[in-house]
């Protein structure tokens, strides 16, 4: 991920609706992306992972997409649900590295 | 199962103290565990790894003296900011590596609040 700070993107979407979160890394080398859900106050929340050598994922409700090519990665959460707003972080690692976190997207989901 | 505690929860110190969070991997040995650091609205930065036994490694901007790190047990690692600041009020993250599991699993800790007065 690329953590650039200071101002977190924001995502508004309706009660049921899918929801797609984006994410740029910068290094091509990277081998394992994570997706993290972060509520006010509390510590990451592991949702889905998806190693280099796979380009999509599924878990209950998530998807994650991977485009090695471009560099980015997706989340998808289906039928949204006002539970799910939170902030939302890409983690990508290289190697036996540490975790490098994205900036951050804002999830506001209205009933 | 792969819990990691934090404590305190939330803490408020004045100018000039030390205060010391303790972070806990409550059922598995965490061989790794690490440290971050998150200013309102930004990302978590990681500020230092550190390894049961041995000393932890910071990274670079982050002054080891100012944030002491002790990893002492396989259950705990305490991070102490020493002569704290206003600036050093955050939210610090712990997480931990449990080492019999896949490498890149991470486990994180609820974070403390730290407000330095």
């Amino acid at each position: 991920g690329e953590s650039v700070g200071l101002h977190l993107p924001t995502l508004s979407v309706q009660e049921g609706d899918n929801s797609i979160i984006n994410c740029a890394y910068s290094n091509s080398a990277s081998d394992y992306f994570i997706w993290y859900k972060q509520e006010s106050g509390k510590g990451p929340q592991f949702i889905i992972d998806i190693r280099s050598n796979m380009d999509k994922r599924q878990g209950q409700r998530v998807t994650v997409l991977l485009n090695k090519t471009v560099k980015h990665l997706s989340l998808q959460i289906a039928a949204t649900q006002p539970g799910d707003s939170a902030v939302y972080f890409c983690a990508d690692i290289t190697g036996f590295q540490k975790l490098v976190f994205g900036t951050g997207t804002r999830l506001l989901v209205s009933p | 199962g792969a819990v990691v505690s934090q404590h305190p929860s939330w803490v408020i110190c004045k100018s000039g103290t030390s205060v010391k969070i303790e972070c806990r991997s409550l059922d598995f040995q965490a061989t790794t565990m690490f440290w971050y650091r998150q200013f309102p609205k930004q990302s978590l930065m990681l500020m230092a790894t550190s390894n049961e036994g041995s000393k932890a490694t910071y990274e670079q901007g982050v002054e080891k003296d100012k944030f002491l790190i002790n990893h002492a047990s396989l259950t705990l690692s305490t991070l102490t900011v020493t002569s704290a600041h206003p600036e050093d009020s955050s939210f610090y993250i712990c997480s931990a590596r449990d080492g019999d599991r896949d490498f890149y699993e991470q486990y994180f800790g609820p974070g403390t609040r730290l407000t330095v007065t």
